[in-house]
C-alpha cells in the first residue's frame, strides 16, 4: 500500500491563481480530511468528507473548496489563491467516521502564494 | 473555550538524556488522546495514543505517555533520547463520540526538539 499520497510537493502561485492539491489513498478508508499547518499554529482542519458525495467544513474553510467523487481522492481546490494561503497542506484519511481511528497523513504540499 | 496546549516551543536535550515534553488540554470530558511525530519535510507519524483503561501507555521508539485524569495532562517521555528524535510533536485530541464529523483531531502548537550530540 502507498498510503496516502499527495500531490505537487511544492507549489509556488501568484495571487489570484488557481490550483487544486491532490490528494488519494489506497486504504478502502471513508474518512479524509485537508490540515493546514502553519508556524506556532500546529495543524488546523480545513475540509472534511465521512464518504464518497459527503464533504463538510473544518476550522478554517474559507478559500477552499472540496469534493469526493469517489473514496479514493479528496481534491482540495484553491479558487483564487492569496498569501494568506500560505502554508503546509496535510491531508489525511482513517478508517470511518469512528473517533477511534488512527489517522495517517500525507507527506504535506508545500505551498507559497506571491 | 477547548484547547490544547503545549507550553514548550522548543526544547534541546543531549544524547542519551531523559525527555518529557507537556500537553494539556482543557475540555468537558476526557478526550480521546494522541502524540504525532513530524520529521523535517515528513508528515505526522502517530506515536501512541491513550482512549481508556492503563493510564501510561506505550508507543513506537521507545516512546510513552501518562495520562493524569486531576492534571488535564498527558505528557510525552522518553528515558534515554537518541539523535535520531530530533523533530516536532505534537499533542491532539479528539472529542469522544462525537457525530457526524466525528474524526476531528484538534492540534497543540506543537514542540520543536533539538537533540545535542
Amino acid at each position: 500500500n502507498a498510503g496516502v499520497t499527495q500531490t505537487p510537493k511544492f507549489q509556488v502561485l501568484k495571487t489570484g491563481q488557481s490550483m487544486t492539491l491532490q490528494c488519494a489513498q489506497d486504504m478502502n478508508h471513508e474518512y479524509m480530511s485537508w490540515y493546514r499547518q502553519d508556524p506556532g499554529m500546529g495543524l488546523r482542519l480545513i475540509h472534511y468528507s465521512v464518504g464518497a458525495g459527503i464533504t463538510d467544513q473544518g476550522e478554517v474553510p474559507n478559500g477552499y473548496n472540496v469534493s469526493r467523487s469517489t473514496t479514493e481522492d479528496f481534491p482540495l481546490r484553491l479558487l483564487s489563491a492569496a498569501p494568506s494561503q500560505t502554508s503546509v497542506y496535510f491531508c489525511a484519511s482513517s478508517r470511518d467516521r469512528g473517533s477511534d481511528n488512527e489517522q495517517f497523513f500525507g507527506p504535506g504540499t508545500r505551498l507559497t502564494v506571491l | 473555550a477547548q484547547s490544547v496546549t503545549q507550553p514548550d516551543i522548543h526544547i534541546t536535550v543531549s544524547e542519551g538524556a531523559s525527555l518529557e515534553l507537556r500537553c494539556n488540554y482543557s475540555y468537558g470530558a476526557t478526550p480521546y488522546l494522541f502524540w504525532y511525530v513530524q520529521s523535517p519535510g515528513q508528515g505526522l507519524q502517530l506515536l501512541l495514543k491513550y482512549f481508556s483503561g492503563d493510564t501510561l501507555v506505550q508507543g513506537i521508539k521507545g516512546f510513552e505517555a501518562e495520562f493524569k485524569r486531576s492534571q488535564s495532562s498527558f505528557n510525552l517521555r522518553k528515558p534515554s533520547v537518541h539523535w535520531s528524535d530530533a523533530a516536532e510533536y505534537f499533542c491532539a485530541v479528539l472529542l469522544r463520540g462525537v457525530t457526524g464529523g466525528g474524526n476531528k483531531l484538534t492540534f497543540g502548537t506543537g514542540t520543536q526538539l533539538k537533540v545535542e550530540l
